[in-house]
């Protein structure tokens, strides 16, 4: 049972480039979120989804782009980065019936130049 | 809106010292609270909860008990250990569905031997 996992680990882009993360999860959750963690900003959501094939809009989701055409796969895509989408990137899932503890992988240290 | 507000850091205590790190909600109606723990180069992981007013979450040592009276979640440890240095997130969830966690900005802990 490997929890929650993130692809990749490590990242450098340069400015305009595009990239998708990977956040994959085998605990049937319903529900899957994407933040970014920067210094003094605690996280920040990004945008969530309730369930295979819906998403919705976070607190920060202006730059970035998400899918989730299976249960278990949430993918956030940057179509153009820009520096200030340096971050770190966790993604993090819950079950839908009645527990609320979110479950976070390891995360993701993008770097855009 | 819901915020959480915890007490800025970093926050440095010799080995067995008495550990509080102070956290303050607005919410709506009943939330959950909970408290996160960051250990370096890792994601979060839950290290205690409440789910209702005048509960005591409890794990390692740790202890938070939900104030409905003063908003309040404070995280106490009686005698804190080198393995305790990590980053401390205070965080609620309203009690509905999928409704997403709330995270205070972080407190930085270090403890010297």
């Amino acid at each position: 049972n490997a929890g929650v996992t993130q692809t990749p680990k490590f990242r450098v882009l340069k400015t305009g480039q595009s990239m998708t993360l990977l956040c994959a999860q085998d605990m049937n959750h319903e529900y899957m979120y994407w933040y970014r963690q920067d210094p003094g900003m605690g996280l920040r959501l990004i945008h969530y989804s309730v369930g295979e094939g819906t998403t919705a809009k976070g607190e920060v989701p202006d730059g970035y782009n998400v899918s989730r055409l299976k249960k278990q796969n949430f993918l956030l895509g940057l179509e153009s980065a820009a520096p200030s989408q340096t971050s770190v990137y966790f993604c993090a899932s819950k079950t839908g019936t009645g527990g609320h503890e979110q479950f976070f992988g390891p995360g993701t240290r993008l770097t855009v130049l | 809106g819901n915020s959480v507000t915890q007490m800025e850091g970093p926050v440095t205590l010799s080995e067995e010292a008495f550990l509080t790190i102070n956290c303050t909600y607005t919410a709506t109606g009943y939330p959950s609270l909970f408290w996160y723990v960051q250990y370096p180069g890792e994601g979060l992981q839950l290290l205690l909860k409440a789910t209702k007013a005048d509960d005591k979450g409890s794990n390692k040592g740790f202890e938070a008990t939900y104030r409905k009276e003063t908003t309040s979640f404070h995280l106490e440890k009686g005698s804190v250990q080198v393995s305790d240095s990590a980053v401390y997130f205070c965080a609620l969830s309203r009690n509905s569905g999928n409704t997403p966690l709330v995270f205070g900005k972080g407190t930085r802990l270090s403890v010297i031997a």
